[in-house]
C-alpha cells in the first residue's frame, strides 16, 4: 500500500546543531508540503512544493529550508536549531490536483525537542 | 489572507450524545474547500469530511455530517452517536481554489467522549 513516512519520529537536538528530518511518500504525488504544529496555533505550513526541483516558503519558513531531488522525498533542515523550533513536524502529500482529489495525506509526525 | 477560527478550545459529551463542534472562517474567495480533521492521541491526521463551497448540500459521512453557511462562513461538525473513539482533537482547515493546496488551520477543538 501507498504510503507517507517520516523519520525520526523522536528527535532531540541542542540548540545550534543542524537538524534534517526526512519525509518520503510512496504515492507518487506531486505535491508536498511541511507543517508544524504548536498548542494555540493548530498546523502551520512551513515549505512546500509542487514538484522535483520546485520549492516555496509557507507562513513560518525562518530558519528552515527543503530541497527536492526527486519524487518521493521532500527533507526539512533547521539550519541551526533553536528552542522556538521545539514542535512536533508533519510532512503531507497530494496529486497534482483537479478537483475532487484535494486531499492531502500526512505522515506520522516527528516530535523534535531542542534544547 | 484566509484565517480560520475554532472558538471551543475543549469540548465534551456523553457516548451515543451528538455533539457539535464549530469553524467560522474569513476569505474573500468565492470557491474553495473545507475540511474537517480528525488527530486522535495516536496524532495522526485523519480526514473526517469535506465541503466545496461551490455546492449547496452539506457533505455527510456516515455519523460526521456538516452545516455550512457560506454567507456567515461558517462550518461546523455534528458528530452523531457519539463513540469512545471520537476522542481526538479535530482541526477545521481551509483551502482556496484554483487549487494551490496550501491547507489553513484553526487552532483545533479537543474532544473527549465519556462512557
Amino acid at each position: 500500500d501507498a504510503e507517507i513516512t517520516q523519520s525520526p519520529r523522536h528527535k532531540i537536538t541542542e540548540t545550534g546543531r543542524q537538524v534534517t528530518l526526512a519525509c518520503h511518500q510512496t504515492w507518487n504525488h506531486n505535491n508536498m508540503f511541511w507543517y508544524r504544529q504548536d498548542l494555540g496555533h493548530g498546523l502551520r505550513l512551513i515549505h512546500y512544493s509542487y514538484g522535483v526541483q520546485d520549492t516555496n516558503k509557507g507562513e513560518v519558513s525562518d530558519g528552515y529550508s527543503v530541497s527536492r531531488s526527486n519524487t518521493e522525498d521532500l527533507p526539512l533542515t533547521l539550519e541551526s536549531a533553536a528552542s522556538s523550533q521545539t514542535s512536533v513536524y508533519f510532512c503531507a502529500s497530494s496529486e497534482l490536483t483537479s478537483a475532487p482529489s484535494v486531499e492531502q495525506f500526512f505522515g506520522p509526525g516527528t516530535r523534535l525537542t531542542v534544547l | 489572507a484566509q484565517t480560520v477560527t475554532q472558538s471551543q478550545p475543549e469540548m465534551s459529551v456523553q457516548e451515543a450524545e451528538t455533539v457539535t463542534l464549530s469553524c467560522t472562517y474569513d476569505t474573500s474567495e468565492n470557491n474553495y474547500y473545507l475540511f474537517w480533521y480528525k488527530q486522535p492521541p495516536s496524532r495522526q491526521m485523519i480526514l473526517v469530511i469535506r465541503q466545496e463551497a461551490y455546492k449547496q448540500q452539506n457533505a455527510t459521512e456516515n455519523r460526521f455530517s456538516v452545516n455550512f453557511q457560506k454567507a456567515a462562513k461558517s462550518f461546523s461538525l455534528k458528530i452523531s452517536d457519539s463513540q469512545l473513539g471520537d476522542t481526538a482533537m479535530y482541526f477545521c482547515a481551509f483551502m482556496k481554489q484554483p487549487i494551490t493546496d496550501k491547507l489553513i488551520f484553526g487552532t483545533g477543538t479537543r474532544l473527549q467522549v465519556f462512557p
